[in-house]
């Protein structure tokens, strides 16, 4: 069955250290997506791509990075984390979706403390 | 202005019973999509139900219906006999298929937090 997963589920770093949180698919989806949830404000949208060597800048995008070399994957690097960027991290990925419904499908996340 | 707006950010419901749970949003797109995600305790997210604007009826998946008033700009979600299983935050979402381009992004509301009572 196609799946999209994270790795890691849990990561513990230090101020001013570089993080890369994983993600795959499996869906074959040439759009992927990373948010971050934090308590109160829902999920918010981190950077998007829409295929292979495509990234775009979401609403919370300052200190995060993707890149973007095949469709499967779309690692998301924190340059220098802070403790600002403690949070539950999702990965998302779906179909192109003109007026289809074509959902998101998310992996199982990743909850990330910056000491 | 907050594009989805969830104003329920807790509720409680009988076992059985029967639920609306509250998402009103904002856009001059005239084409978008409306989603709506649970999220258990356990994490994930998962998607329930979608509502095209172009759609003429209500969307309907088992328990869940998505009460779609589009001159109101709100799309509900009703979940009938409840089930303790659907106790979890729930999350209202929208697609701008124009203005948010054609592959157009989520914009999550701030959820509404259910707990179904035995």
């Amino acid at each position: 069955d196609a799946e999209i997963t994270q790795s890691p589920r849990h990561k513990i770093t230090e101020t001013g250290r570089q993080v890369t949180l994983a993600c795959h698919q499996t869906w074959n989806h040439n759009n992927m997506f990373w948010y971050r949830q934090d308590l109160g404000h829902g999920l918010r949208l981190i950077h998007y791509s829409y295929g292979v060597q495509d990234t775009n800048k979401g609403e919370v995008s300052d200190g995060y990075s993707v890149s973007r070399s095949n469709t499967e994957d779309l690692p998301l690097t924190l340059e220098s984390a802070a403790s600002s960027q403690t949070s539950v991290y999702f990965c998302a990925s779906s179909a192109f979706s003109g007026r289809a419904r074509n959902e998101q499908f998310f992996g199982p996340g990743t909850r990330l403390t910056v000491l | 202005a907050q594009k989805i707006t969830q104003t329920q950010p807790g509720m409680f419901v009988q076992e059985k019973e029967a639920v609306t749970l509250d998402c009103t949003y904002d856009t001059s797109d005239p084409s978008y999509g409306l989603f709506w995600y649970k999220q258990p305790s356990s994490g994930e997210m998962i998607f329930l139900i979608y509502q095209g604007s172009y759609d003429q009826q209500n969307a309907t998946e088992g328990r869940y219906s998505l009460n779609f008033q589009k001159a109101r700009k709100s799309a509900n979600l009703v979940i009938s006999a409840s089930q303790l299983g659907d106790s979890a935050m729930y999350f209202c979402a929208m697609r701008e298929d124009i203005l948010g381009g054609s592959q157009g992004n989520l914009i999550f509301g701030k959820g509404t937090k259910l707990s179904v009572k035995p």
